[in-house]
């Protein structure tokens, strides 16, 4: 089984509808991440948790919120999605060291 | 945080020995190199990190030059399965976050 999953996979939506991204980790890691992935672009940051009480946002966390429900479980929404917000989504976590992170497989989410 | 350089694209030919430079001239002393791939969509991979020294495990060989302004990334045999977007990211290892950027990365093509 992966050590980091997300769900959905893919998912497409409408203009004002929210929506939940769920990842969970089996790796026991402190420390979970989302990220958003443009067409041809890099990565960028949203939002970070390092446990349960601690999120911090990240370069362009506007227009989403984020629920730490436990230690493996972090949660992205868009409150109310615009089609701006159409990319690829990932989770990942890593150890105090942070000498890696592990990513999930992504979510593609589409917002017409 | 030290920004870095990379070319968008290269070519390897199969099996032969795939070496992606990274330019970070502005790297300050308590940044380390790290290398990520991202194969098609998929979740980044990590592959390497190093401070000042070269590194070496099972994917890859980390070069990072004495004045620590540039790196390189070698695979050693390059396969088709290596075909992926290689991202080089400087980053601090400290207990605080650090962020990541991930930039837009050298996409390797390796060619039958």
């Amino acid at each position: 089984d992966a050590d980091v999953t997300q769900t959905p996979r893919n998912r497409i939506t409408k203009t004002g509808k929210r929506i939940m991204l769920e990842c969970s980790q089996t790796k026991g890691h402190d420390r979970m991440y989302w990220y958003r992935q443009d067409p041809g672009l890099g990565l960028q940051l949203i939002y970070y948790s390092f446990d349960v009480k601690d999120i911090n946002k990240g370069e362009i966390s506007d227009g989403y919120s984020v629920s730490r429900q436990a230690q493996a479980k972090f949660s992205l929404s868009l409150e109310s999605a615009i089609p701006n917000q159409t990319a690829l989504y990932f989770c990942a976590t890593s150890d105090p060291d942070e000498a890696e992170q592990f990513f999930g497989p992504g979510t593609r989410l589409t917002v017409l | 945080d030290a920004k870095t350089t990379q070319p968008p694209s290269m070519d390897c030919a199969e099996g032969r020995a795939a070496n992606l430079p990274c330019n970070h001239s502005t790297i300050s002393g308590n940044e380390y190199v790290y290398w990520y791939r991202q194969i098609h969509s998929q979740g980044p991979q990590y592959i390497i990190h190093g401070l000042k020294n070269n590194e070496t495990n099972e994917m890859a060989s980390l070069i990072i030059t004495e004045d620590r302004k540039s790196s390189t990334l070698i695979l050693p045999h390059a396969t088709l399965r290596d075909t992926a977007v290689y991202y080089c990211i400087v980053r601090k290892w400290s207990g605080g976050y650090q962020k990541v950027t991930f930039g837009t990365g050298t996409k390797l093509q390796v060619i039958p």
